[in-house]
């Protein structure tokens, strides 16, 4: 079956420093969507991205789409505190429904 | 907040028996997924709902099943519960393919 992959499983990162996590899916994908989970929370929706080489900004977030929609990456500029929580990409497939696998996520912690 | 709920926050079972969990979406979100997540896991998709029919489904036994209603809440059923079923169960609405995830319900089975 499909199969969502994230890379790394973990990532300390200095305060001010760069951060990104990449998705790779074992099939093609109609869409991403990635999310971001904080300790004992739920998740909570960041992006759709739905072109093949898609690019979109959010402030200091920026989502890639691959051109073969396989991947996906997820870069933060200078990081912050407050993004410390678990990213994960979700691969929606082209069965027609809103059916989406998440991937294994990517727990980053933000050291000041 | 996402305006998803969910009922109860934490429940504690023993092995064998039946839950049911409850979610109440916001007005107009036609579509409702259930989600499993284990502990320092990515949510696993159970079965999706879309006006009030099931609309697709993930590698889950048939003891893991689901309601949808016309005032846009539904159920998570498990039957003969397992160990293994413990995790936080959650749901999401969906609108414009964005999904709005309710703050989950801790099941523990001992």
């Amino acid at each position: 079956g499909q199969q969502v992959m994230q890379i790394p499983q973990y990532q300390h990162v200095q305060e001010g420093e760069d951060f990104t996590t990449y998705c790779n899916s074992s099939t093609t994908l109609s869409n991403i969507q990635w999310y971001k989970q904080r300790p004992g929370g739920h998740p909570v929706f960041l992006i759709q991205l739905v072109k093949s080489g898609e690019v979109k900004k959010q402030k200091r977030l920026t989502f890639q789409f691959g051109e073969a929609k396989k991947n996906s990456s997820l870069h933060i500029t200078a990081t912050q505190t407050t993004d410390v929580g678990t990213y994960f990409c979700a691969g929606g497939g082209t069965s027609g429904t809103y059916k989406y696998i998440f991937g294994t996520g990517t727990r980053l912690k933000v050291l000041a | 907040e996402t305006g998803v709920t969910q009922s109860p926050t934490h429940l504690i079972k023993t092995r064998g028996q039946q839950v049911t969990l409850r979610c109440s979406s916001q007005s107009g979100h036609n579509t409702v997924s259930w989600y499993q997540q284990a502990l320092g896991q990515g949510p696993q998709f159970i079965f999706q709902y879309y006006r009030e029919e099931e609309n697709g489904r993930g590698n889950f036994p048939p003891r893991f099943s689901g309601l949808q209603f016309p005032n846009y809440s539904s159920e998570l059923n498990v039957n003969a519960l397992e160990l293994d079923d413990s995790a936080l169960y959650l749901c999401a609405s969906t609108r414009y393919n964005e999904q709005f995830f309710g703050p989950g319900t801790r099941l523990t089975v001992l």
